[in-house]
């Protein structure tokens, strides 16, 4: 069955980067795109941006560009989503979530999420 | 960028009522729209893709509709494990997601 495990909690101080991992399992790689969306404390969803884990194109949320980098290791089928000059309100759950079987076809699978809490 | 909306951004209902949730986007999205559910402490789920596909293994009183700006989920007879958080995303262009509606025991 498809599984995506996420690494674990991070803390970190403002300004430092963070990368969170996402171990997929259970179907092949390549063939489906991952998105990262994360969610502050008692807040709504934001996606942040998508990958596809065939040839690394990748589509950011403005609100990030500059910030954000996600990334693939098609040996490990792992997807990483790294953070830099982290704010508190970076504060959040970061999720990712693997596409469905075609364009708007949501994203089926999800993994349990990363807390990551920015702090001084 | 697409702005979505949710009504009502909160309700309260019974086990067995019928529950609609409207979603609203700023442009047309054509049927560029999904659904999920999100329980406290879990991630999403989702419910529904291409504004009207039932995600495999969603029950069946799950149901949703619409077309271009104006999108509903119906909840045709809710069941206590459905007390939960209900976002709408779109993915016709740069995805984002409604601001949610919460749904809760009267």
């Amino acid at each position: 069955q498809v599984q995506l495990v996420q690494s674990g909690a991070e803390v970190k101080k403002p300004g430092a980067s963070v990368k969170v991992s996402c171990k997929a399992s259970g179907y092949t790689f390549t063939s489906y795109g991952i998105s990262w969306v994360r969610q502050a404390p008692g807040q709504g969803l934001e996606w942040m941006g998508w990958i596809s884990a065939y040839n690394g194109n990748t589509n950011y949320a403005q609100k990030l560009q500059g910030r954000v980098t996600m990334t693939t290791d098609t040996s490990t089928s792992t997807a990483y989503m790294e953070l830099r000059s982290l704010r508190s309100d970076d504060t959040a759950v970061y999720y990712c979530a693997r596409d469905g079987y075609y364009y708007g076809s949501g994203s089926p699978h999800w993994g349990q999420g990363t807390l990551v809490t920015v702090s001084s | 960028d697409i702005q979505m909306t949710q009504s009502p951004s909160s309700l309260s209902a019974s086990v067995g009522d019928r529950v609609t949730i409207t979603c609203r986007a700023s442009q047309s999205i054509s049927s560029y729209l999904n659904w999920y559910q999100q329980k406290p402490g879990k991630a999403p789920k989702l419910l529904i893709y291409a504004a009207s596909s039932l995600q495999s293994g969603v029950p069946s009183r799950f149901s949703g509709s619409g077309s271009g700006t104006d999108f509903t989920l119906t909840i045709s007879s809710l069941q206590p494990e459905d007390f939960a958080t209900y976002y709408c995303q779109q993915s016709y262009s740069t995805p984002n997601f409604g601001p949610g509606t919460k749904v809760d025991i009267k």
